[in-house]
Parts: C-alpha cells; sequence; structure tokens
C-alpha cells in the first residue's frame, strides 16, 4: 500500500535561518507531489506541484523554493526564513490520472 | 480560475443530531470532481467524501452524503447521527479533470464543526 512520510512533524527556527522540510512517498511510482501551506484557521494554499522529476511549478511568488530530486522525494526549502513563512506545511500526492489527493501529517513551522 | 465558498466559518451540532455545511463553488468547467476533506485536532487530512460532476446520484459514505446541485452550483455535506468525533474542520474541495496532469485541488476556507455532548 502507498504511505507518505513527512517531516519533522514540528519546527521551530529563528528569522534568517534556512529551511528543509522533506517528503517521501512510498509504494507508488511517478506520483504528482504537492506542498500546501494552511495559515491559522484558514484553508489550504498550494504553494508547489511537480508531476515529475526535476520539474517543480510554484503557485505562488514568495521566499520558498521546492525541489525534486529523486521520483518519490518532494523537499520544501528557504535560504532565509520570514516571519509570514509560519505556518502548517502539508505534503501531498496523487497517482498519475487519479483526483485523489493523499495527505502527509503535515510540519508546523513556527519562525521566531 | 476555480473558487470555492465555504460561508460558515463556525458550526455545532448535538450528539445525534444532523449537521449540514454549505459548499458553493464557480467554474466554467463541465466535467470535475468534488470533494469534502475532514481535519480533526491531530490536523490530519481525510479524505471523507468525493463526487463526480457527471453523475447525477448524489455520494453517500455511511453517515455522510452530499447534496450536489450542477446548476447552482452547489455541494453541501449533511453528516447524521454526529458524533463527538466527527468535531473538525471541514474542507470542501474541487479539481477539473482538463488540469492535465497536475490534479490542482482548489480548497474552500473550511468549516469548524463541533459536535456537542
Amino acid at each position: 500500500s502507498q504511505t507518505i512520510h513527512q517531516w519533522p512533524a514540528t519546527l521551530v527556527q529563528p528569522v534568517g535561518s534556512p529551511l528543509s522540510l522533506e517528503c517521501t512517498v512510498e509504494g507508488t511510482s511517478n506520483p504528482n507531489l504537492y506542498w500546501y501551506r494552511q495559515a491559522a484557521g484558514r484553508g489550504l494554499q498550494l504553494l508547489f506541484y511537480s508531476v515529475g522529476i526535476g520539474q517543480i511549478s510554484s503557485e505562488v511568488p514568495q521566499n520558498l523554493s521546492a525541489s525534486r530530486p529523486q521520483d518519490r522525494q518532494f523537499i520544501l526549502s528557504s535560504k532565509k526564513l520570514l516571519l509570514s513563512d509560519s505556518g502548517f506545511y502539508l505534503c501531498a500526492w496523487t497517482g498519475t490520472g487519479s483526483e485523489k489527493l493523499f495527505f502527509g501529517s503535515g510540519t508546523q513551522l513556527s519562525v521566531l | 480560475a476555480q473558487t470555492v465558498t465555504q460561508s460558515q466559518p463556525e458550526m455545532s451540532v448535538q450528539e445525534a443530531e444532523t449537521v449540514t455545511l454549505s459548499c458553493t463553488y464557480d467554474t466554467s468547467e463541465n466535467n470535475y470532481y468534488l470533494f469534502w476533506y475532514k481535519q480533526p485536532p491531530s490536523r490530519q487530512m481525510i479524505l471523507v467524501i468525493r463526487q463526480e460532476a457527471y453523475k447525477q446520484q448524489n455520494a453517500t459514505e455511511n453517515r455522510f452524503s452530499v447534496n450536489f446541485q450542477k446548476a447552482a452550483k452547489s455541494f453541501s455535506l449533511k453528516i447524521s447521527d454526529s458524533q463527538l468525533g466527527d468535531t473538525a474542520m471541514y474542507f470542501c474541495a474541487f479539481i477539473p479533470l482538463s488540469s492535465g496532469s497536475a490534479r490542482q485541488l482548489t480548497f474552500g476556507s473550511g468549516t469548524q464543526l463541533t459536535v456537542l455532548p
């Protein structure tokens, strides 16, 4: 069966520090991968998606970037975090041609 | 561009009662899927129910059912026999079939449902 792993679960970082959140999917190949952000008490905002290795599409101009170095690995990064980067980050995947989105357990990022 | 609107930020219901959560959407697409996701306090996003736009029959999953009105672009979620474990944030979501391989979902802002004992 397919599983998605996302880590860390919580992270506290000072302003100006770098960021790296990792997400991996098991049990499937060539998944579509997504990074969403959820601000406190609000809905989900799509940040990045990827349909294949090295293919990244950005939905919102921001301080963040994403990379997909391997088929089932998706990384969210920042060189210098801002206070506004605080939030709950969710990784998700779908199979090719599938409309069902499956989510990781999320990372709560607090930038202080 | 698609938009999804949930006009009820918060709702409450007594245990064992029935509650309906509202969702409307705006799209020029003819073929699409609609979803309701649940986010309990653990913050794990859980798929509750799915509706294909080309199906006239409303989807049902145990105590959860939808009222899909395509012409009105309305997609409400009915929870019957509410249980304490139903307390969660509920998100309505939309995906057009024309989005190709990317399959990008658009989410509403959510409705916080509290089931009262």
